[in-house]
């Protein structure tokens, strides 16, 4: 069954690099793999989203090898405010319906640490 | 350009009843999609509707349903309401497709008692 995984928390320092991968084994070929950020009561805000190879923001990288089967998010020089939870969003093909299901991997709880 | 709105923010209601969630997209996003948010299952995709049409749908029971207006404002509605609805319910919004950057709500908590 195609699904999404992602570590369930990880903890970080100030001022370090933070990477989290999210794992997807079979995305619809068109689809985008988009990262969402999450405080509490509140919805999720986009972070990043890429295809394939390397995209670059403001704000983090999201590097995706060529089979796709992976991304991941990093985070350069996390700070108290970057304490959120991660969530990568891919689409996985309905099985014989030519569409896809938009599916949001578990999230990971990202605690920084001063 | 104001954000996302959703109404109401909380809402309480029991076994078997039957509610209606709204969601005003930003100006100009013609796509909207919906999700379920809860502890367990965590955010699962229920639908999404774009020019009043529903483009998309999850694996959800037909207890949920969803429409969308001409000004591009949706609502979802859940019939006979379980326990296990209670849940965040969000609202998102783009400018043509839920594969573009989506433009969260802050979302409707409802608890089924």
């Amino acid at each position: 069954l195609a699904k999404t995984t992602q570590p369930i928390s990880m903890d970080s320092y100030e001022g370090q690099e933070v990477n989290i991968t999210c794992s997807h084994n079979n995305i619809a070929t068109n689809d985008y793999i988009t990262w969402y950020q999450q405080f509490p009561s509140q919805g999720p805000r986009f972070i990043i989203q890429g295809y394939k190879t390397k995209v670059t923001n403001e704000v983090a990288s999201l590097f995706i090898p060529a089979d796709r089967k992976s991304s991941t998010l990093s985070l350069p020089r996390v700070s108290l405010s970057d304490t959120a939870v991660y969530y990568c969003l891919v689409g996985i093909p309905k099985a014989g319906a030519g569409s896809y299901q938009l599916t949001f991997g578990k999230g990971t709880k990202l605690s920084v640490i001063p | 350009k104001a954000g996302v709105t959703q109404t109401p923010r909380y809402l309480i209601k029991t076994r078997g009843q039957q509610v209606t969630l709204s969601c005003s997209p930003i100006s100009g996003h013609r796509s909207v999609s919906w999700y379920q948010q809860t502890p367990g299952q965590g955010l699962q995709f229920l639908f999404e509707y774009f020019s009043e049409t529903q483009r998309n749908k999850g694996n959800f029971p037909g207890r949920f349903s969803g429409r969308q207006f001409s000004n591009s404002r949706s609502e979802m509605n859940v019939s006979t309401l379980e326990l296990g609805d209670s849940a965040l319910y969000l609202c998102a919004s783009s400018w043509t497709d839920s594969q573009e950057t989506q433009y969260f709500g802050p979302g409707t908590r409802l608890l089924v008692l």
